[in-house]
Parts: C-alpha cells; sequence; structure tokens
C-alpha cells in the first residue's frame, strides 16, 4: 500500500534557526498537503502543495513529483512553531489522504 | 464561511455505552472522513463519503463504528458498543476537490 515517510521523527532548534523537514512517498502522487497541529488541538492546512514551490511567509514548500518527495522549510523560527507537523499524500482520484506519522518541532529560546 | 464543525468537543462515555459523534463539512464539500488519532498510531482513517455515498468503511474498524451521512451538510460516528481502546481524538474533514480541512476534533475518554 501507499507508504509515507517523514524525516526527521522530532527536532529541537533555537529560536531563529531554519529547518528543513522532508517527507517521502512510495507511490506516484496526485496530491501533497502539509498541516501543523498543536498539542490537543486539530489539523490546520499549511500547504496544499501537488507539486512545484510555494511559499507563505516564513514557510516554503517544495514538491518534486519524480522524486517522489517533498520538503516544508521553515525560516527564522519562532517559539510559536512549536508543535507537530504532518504532510499527507493522495495517489487515487479521490481526495483520500495517506498521514505520515509527523515531526514533532520545538523551538527554544 | 463556516469551517468544519463538531460536537460534542469532550466526550466520556463508560464502557459499554453507545456514543454519537457529530459532524457538519463545509458548505458545498462533496468529500467527508473520519479519523481517529492516537499518540500510538497517528492519524487512521474510519470512513470516507462521497457526495453521500460511502465509499471506504475503515477496515478494522466496521464492527463497533457506524458512520452515516443522512445528507450533504451532517454527518454521524456512532461507536457501539465503546471499548476503553476506543480513547482517542476524533477529526471529521471535508474537501472540495484534493485540500482536506479539518474540524476541532472530538476527544474521547472511554473509562
Amino acid at each position: 500500500g501507499q507508504q509515507v515517510q517523514q524525516s526527521p521523527t522530532s527536532l529541537v532548534l533555537q529560536e531563529g534557526e531554519n529547518a528543513e523537514l522532508q517527507c517521502n512517498f512510495s507511490t506516484s502522487l496526485n496530491s501533497m498537503q502539509w498541516f501543523y497541529q498543536r498539542p490537543g488541538g486539530s489539523l490546520i492546512s499549511v500547504f496544499y502543495n501537488p507539486s512545484g514551490t510555494k511559499q507563505s511567509g516564513r514557510l516554503t514548500s517544495t514538491t518534486v513529483i519524480k522524486e517522489r518527495r517533498s520538503s516544508l522549510h521553515i525560516s527564522s523560527s519562532q517559539i510559536t512553531d512549536s508543535g507537530t507537523y504532518l504532510c499527507a499524500m493522495g495517489a487515487s482520484s479521490f481526495s483520500k489522504l495517506v498521514f505520515g506519522q509527523g515531526t514533532s518541532l520545538s523551538v527554544v529560546p | 464561511d463556516a469551517g468544519v464543525t463538531q460536537t460534542p468537543r469532550h466526550e466520556v462515555a463508560e464502557k459499554g455505552q453507545t456514543i454519537i459523534l457529530k459532524c457538519e463539512p463545509v458548505s458545498g464539500h462533496n468529500d467527508l472522513f473520519w479519523y481517529r488519532q492516537t499518540k500510538i498510531q497517528g492519524l487512521e482513517l474510519l470512513s470516507y463519503f462521497r457526495s453521500k455515498s460511502l465509499m471506504e468503511d475503515g477496515g478494522a474498524f466496521k464492527d463497533r463504528f457506524k458512520a452515516e451521512m443522512l445528507n450533504s451538510s451532517f454527518s454521524t460516528l456512532k461507536i457501539q458498543p465503546t471499548e476503553p481502546k476506543d480513547s482517542a481524538v476524533y477529526l471529521c474533514a471535508s474537501s472540495d476537490n484534493y485540500e482536506q480541512y479539518f474540524g476541532p476534533g472530538t476527544r474521547l475518554t472511554v473509562l
């Protein structure tokens, strides 16, 4: 079946440092989404990015379909960026997603 | 536009009880999903509806879990009977194409 591997599993940053989160897919995809989740919170869509590069403020997502991978770059990290980042892919004609296990990010002063 | 709404936000049940969780998708979205999230298993798909038709019922969750979508703006997830291992956060999401939008979730505790 379809699999989604995220790395790293966890990450600790000093405030102001940059981070690169990775997502690798076992099959070709036709949709790809990054989510953010605070402890005890729901999933907030950060990017819907099935191909190419998208930027929003300090966040940049790049999806390379041929290489079956997507990345999320966080620049100048802030304490409020702390939480879990999940990537998810879709491979069918429907909108069903398969999720990775997430990267737990902690930004410290 | 209102996002995905879920009620209740918290539910405490005794083992063996029947509980019903509710979800209202974003208006106009054709796809609706129910997920369960735990620290150990992560996100697991329970049910998937497209235009009110059940497309996937989550395999292992069939016996005690039943999701229904009687109209395009309302869905329920019934767990009957509940077991302590059902304690988790239950999330509802909707989609108009491929991008999914999640509700706030219901935290279920089964004693």
